[in-house]
């Protein structure tokens, strides 16, 4: 099942720069995608999430962006604090059905 | 802050025992979900449950295994019989409130050792 997928196991950023994580999906049929955060030995903290209806989505420092000819995803986080190091992962369904996750990339930000 | 929580935290069994692991979702949400994650590998669907019965489940969701409501608030996962390969972190989740329609919040997961 490679239908979500997240090709950087790993980011490392400075403290105060943008860190840009990417995820690519296969299936056109999705119509909703999430952002989850994740610390060892806890569940999924939701982040921030976008319909398909939308290219853009804004939360404080986190943005989705969506670009559904390219079937692409990011997530966009400024300025970076060291706080933000964690594993991201990226999901998609259709409505509020299953979600189908990536991969996950490791962000650390460095102080 | 509502959350999603789960019992027990961590579940040591042998192999062929029965576990039953639960869940309390977000009290207001109509959506309930286990997820699993295999060590080193992917967060992947196991069933999802809606008015009070199965609304889609995956192909990892044999006949081993079976979700129950019992009461207003627990969410139930039980393993019949359970087998090495069902050693992970089991995630409960809850959605679909008049706010979060299609979002999904989990809960801090249970790990599962068989032995």
């Amino acid at each position: 099942d490679q239908q979500v997928k997240q090709n950087s196991p790993s980011l490392s950023v400075q403290e105060g720069r943008i860190s840009i994580l990417n995820c690519d999906y296969t299936n056109s049929m999705f119509d909703y995608f999430l952002w989850y955060k994740k610390y060892p030995a806890e569940g999924p903290t939701f982040l921030i999430s976008i319909s398909s209806i939308k290219d853009k989505n804004e939360d404080g420092r986190f943005t989705v962006f969506l670009n559904k000819s390219a079937k692409h995803l990011s997530l966009h986080i400024v300025p970076s604090q060291p706080g933000d190091s964690a594993v991201y992962f990226c999901a998609a369904s259709t409505g509020a059905n299953n979600l189908f996750f990536g991969t996950g990339t490791r962000l650390t930000v460095i102080p | 802050e509502p959350e999603v929580t789960q019992t027990p935290s961590h579940q040591v069994t042998q192999m062929g025992q029965e576990v039953i692991l639960r869940c309390v979702p977000i009290s207001n949400h109509l959506y309930f979900y286990w997820y699993r994650q295999i060590l080193g590998q992917k967060v992947e669907f196991l069933v999802s449950f809606y008015n009070n019965e199965i609304s889609e489940k995956s192909e990892i969701f044999d006949d081993q295994f079976s979700v129950e409501r019992p009461d207003g608030s627990n969410f139930t996962l039980k393993i019949r019989s359970t087998k090495l390969e069902d050693s992970a972190m089991y995630f409960c989740a809850s959605g679909g409130s008049f706010k979060w329609v299609n979002e999904q919040f989990f809960g801090p997961g249970t790990r599962l050792t068989v032995l």
